[in-house]
């Protein structure tokens, strides 16, 4: 399985962007680029995805270089209840691939 | 609005037990999957179903077996509960066959053995 590389920790303020990258050099072509983020005594949540082409949704960006070597997640305001880890995980293309978790990046926002 | 179900928070059993984690998906997905998360370890893969009773093993199936017996339910077994296999245990269903959507985690069973 294509592995991931993530910062162990990284801190924001309160209000202002934060871009959290990851590096995933031996991606393949059918590889889609998942985000999870793990709260406090909660399960994992979906964040986003994509595979090729820039994503937005109601809860970030992600950002995808044109190599697809590496990826940034964009969150564009942080709050304090977006503090958690975050996980960059490679899904293989099709039914039956698994999200393989790496240690994904301890988020700290300070207010 | 609840979507992944486990049965339990929290579960304190002896060693040797035989321990049931069950984990019930209302969205008809065809893939399921149950992981443990341990500090410095993140989470594990150790089993996953992609159909009505077919499982693979993931990276750490020992001393764990699992049933799928209907679509929406997956059951996580310890054989023989023992000490280090205190952890916490996560469900997770995910996307319709063919489709690279979201996965979706229960809250997770934190099951300690003593």
């Amino acid at each position: 399985d294509a592995k991931t590389t993530q910062p162990n920790s990284m801190e924001s303020n309160e209000e202002e962007p934060v871009h959290l990258p990851c590096n995933h050099s031996t991606i393949s072509g059918t590889d889609y680029i998942h985000w999870y983020r793990q709260l406090p005594s909660q399960g994992p949540e979906y964040v986003i995805h994509g595979l090729t082409s820039n994503v937005n949704n109601r809860m970030a960006s992600l950002a995808i270089a044109e190599d697809r070597k590496s990826s940034t997640l964009i969150l564009h305001r942080a709050t304090l209840r977006d503090a958690a880890v975050y996980y960059c995980i490679l899904r293989h293309g099709g039914s039956q691939g698994n999200l393989i978790f790496g240690k994904g990046t301890k988020l700290s926002v300070k207010p | 609005d609840v979507k992944v179900t486990q049965s339990s928070r929290y579960l304190v059993k002896r060693t040797g037990e035989k321990v049931f984690l069950e984990c019930v998906q209302d969205m008809d997905h065809e893939n399921m999957f149950w992981y443990r998360q341990d500090p410095g370890l993140g989470l594990r893969l150790i089993y996953f179903s992609y159909d009505v009773k077919m499982k693979e093993k993931g990276d750490i199936p020992e001393g764990y077996s699992v049933s799928r017996e209907k679509k929406e339910r997956f059951s996580l077994i310890l054989e023989s509960a023992s000490t280090n296999q205190t952890s916490m245990y996560l469900c997770a269903s995910g996307w319709p066959t063919g489709m690279n959507t979201e996965a979706f985690f229960g809250q997770g069973t934190r099951l300690t053995v003593v």
